[in-house]
């Protein structure tokens, strides 16, 4: 069965620095991955996915993740972090159609 | 663009109580499903369904039923609310397709259970 790790619950940056959100996955056969989004009191927004086409994807709001399946990671990331930003981001696996495995989730806080 | 509505925002029920949580999308997809978001776990998933009237259990469906008698309309039942499903619940949709994974989300019900 497929699972995800986001590897730090909370991360903070400052405004026009980078972002990085970390990301592994396990997976028993070649998995798509998503990022999602979430605003405060917002429902859940795809940022990006990666459905085995090209291995670096991007994303809304100049968000991008690289699949590496080596190091079995998804890593998110933007060059530099705007206050809007600011939200709550899950990285999600999934083997078949309707079974998504989504991760704890990963707060930004982006200071100004 | 795809929308989904959730009947509250904000929900307040007394232990004991049956809860109905509805879920309404307009662009005719043939999944939805429910899931629970809380604090450090991320979402799980609840129930979904695949048509009219089919569904499947997710990985935490104790405490909880659906019914989709309409396309468009998945609910989710609390039977006899408890103190430990105060939570998020967020409803989701998605179109019938091997190559489609997207599911498009509402904007959750905070249900609290006193």
């Amino acid at each position: 069965a497929q699972s995800v790790t986001q590897l730090d619950s909370h991360v903070s940056v400052s405004e026009g620095t980078p972002v990085l959100l970390r990301c592994n996955y396990s997976s028993s056969y070649s998995p798509s991955l998503f990022w999602y989004v979430q605003h405060p009191n917002k429902g859940l927004q795809l940022l990006l996915k990666y459905t085995s086409a090209a291995t670096l994807v991007k994303g809304i709001n100049g968000f991008e993740a690289e699949f590496k399946k080596s190091e079995t990671s998804f890593h998110l990331t933007k060059p530099s972090a705007h206050m809007s930003d600011a939200a709550e981001y899950f990285c999600v696996v999934s083997e078949g159609n309707n079974d998504m495995r989504f991760g704890a989730g990963t707060r930004l806080t982006v200071k100004p | 663009d795809v929308k989904v509505t959730q009947s509250s925002r904000y929900l307040v029920k007394r232990t004991g109580e049956k809860v109905f949580l509805e879920c309404v999308q307009d662009m005719d997809h043939e999944n939805m499903f429910w899931y629970r978001q809380d604090p450090g776990l991320g979402l799980r998933l609840i129930y979904f369904s695949y048509d009219v009237k089919m569904k499947e259990k997710g990985d935490i469906p104790e405490g909880y039923s659906v019914s989709r008698e309409k396309k468009e309309r998945f609910s989710l039942i609390l039977e006899s609310a408890s103190t430990n499903q105060t939570s998020m619940y967020l409803c989701a949709s998605k179109v019938q397709d091997t190559y489609s994974y997207e599911q498009y989300f509402g904007p959750g019900t905070r249900l609290t259970v006193t």
